[in-house]
């Protein structure tokens, strides 16, 4: 059975850089497009962008555009959300999910990465 | 890009009353939309998609419908369980906006 699976809670400072992953087992990532949501505390769900890890195809919300990096290993099966520089209001939980660009919904969920930014 | 509406952004009802959550488009869109179920602390759940196909698993008293800018999910006999915030979103070209979520509770 499909499963993503996502790396640990983090606990940084501002300013310091952060690389999450999801991990997809089940078959193969790069037939399939994962995508990156947030949940800021108490919040709804915001879509970040998505990635095509079989040419690195990527697509970014006009919000998260140059603040964060999206990027996948198909070798690995892994996608990545990466932040160069965290602020405190990156703190939220962010979910990957399978989807695409040619009309799929998002069938699959990772369980969630807390990321929480505090000095 | 196209924004997602949802309405109401709570509702209280009985256990057993029919509730129905709208979602707008700001413009006509095509029929990929999806409702998701998130209960809390949990992940998101796929309940519909193409606007009115009940996902594998997902209970008949779930419904979708519409078209163009307006999209609606039906809970035909609310149950205890169906306590969740609801959210839709447009799935076809980027951005896949989701809606700002309605909240369900029992009354």
């Amino acid at each position: 059975e499909l499963q993503l699976v996502q790396s640990g809670a983090e606990v940084k400072e501002p300013g310091e850089s952060l690389k999450i992953s999801c991990k997809k087992s089940g078959y193969s990532l790069s037939t399939d497009h994962i995508a990156w949501v947030r949940q800021m505390p108490g919040k709804g769900l915001e879509w970040m962008g998505i990635i095509y890890p079989g040419d690195s195809d990527t697509r970014y919300s006009p919000s998260f555009q140059g603040q964060v990096t999206i990027s996948a290993d198909k070798s690995i099966n892994t996608a990545y959300l990466q932040w160069s520089s965290l602020k405190a209001s990156d703190t939220a939980i962010y979910f990957c999910a399978r989807g695409s660009l040619a009309g799929m919904a998002y069938d699959y969920w990772g369980q969630g990465t807390q990321v929480t930014v505090s000095s | 890009d196209i924004q997602m509406t949802q309405s109401p952004s709570s509702l209280s009802a009985s256990v057993g009353d029919r509730v129905t959550i709208t979602c707008r488009a700001s413009q006509g869109m095509s029929n990929y939309l999806a409702w998701y179920q998130q209960k809390p602390g949990k992940v998101p759940k796929l309940l519909i998609y193409a606007a009115s196909t009940l996902q594998s698993g997902v209970p008949s008293r779930f419904s979708g419908s519409g078209s163009g800018t307006d999209f609606t999910l039906t809970i035909s006999s609310l149950q205890p369980e169906d306590v969740a915030t609801y959210y839709c979103q447009k799935y076809n070209s980027a951005p896949h906006t989701f809606g700002q979520g309605t909240k369900v509770e029992i009354k």
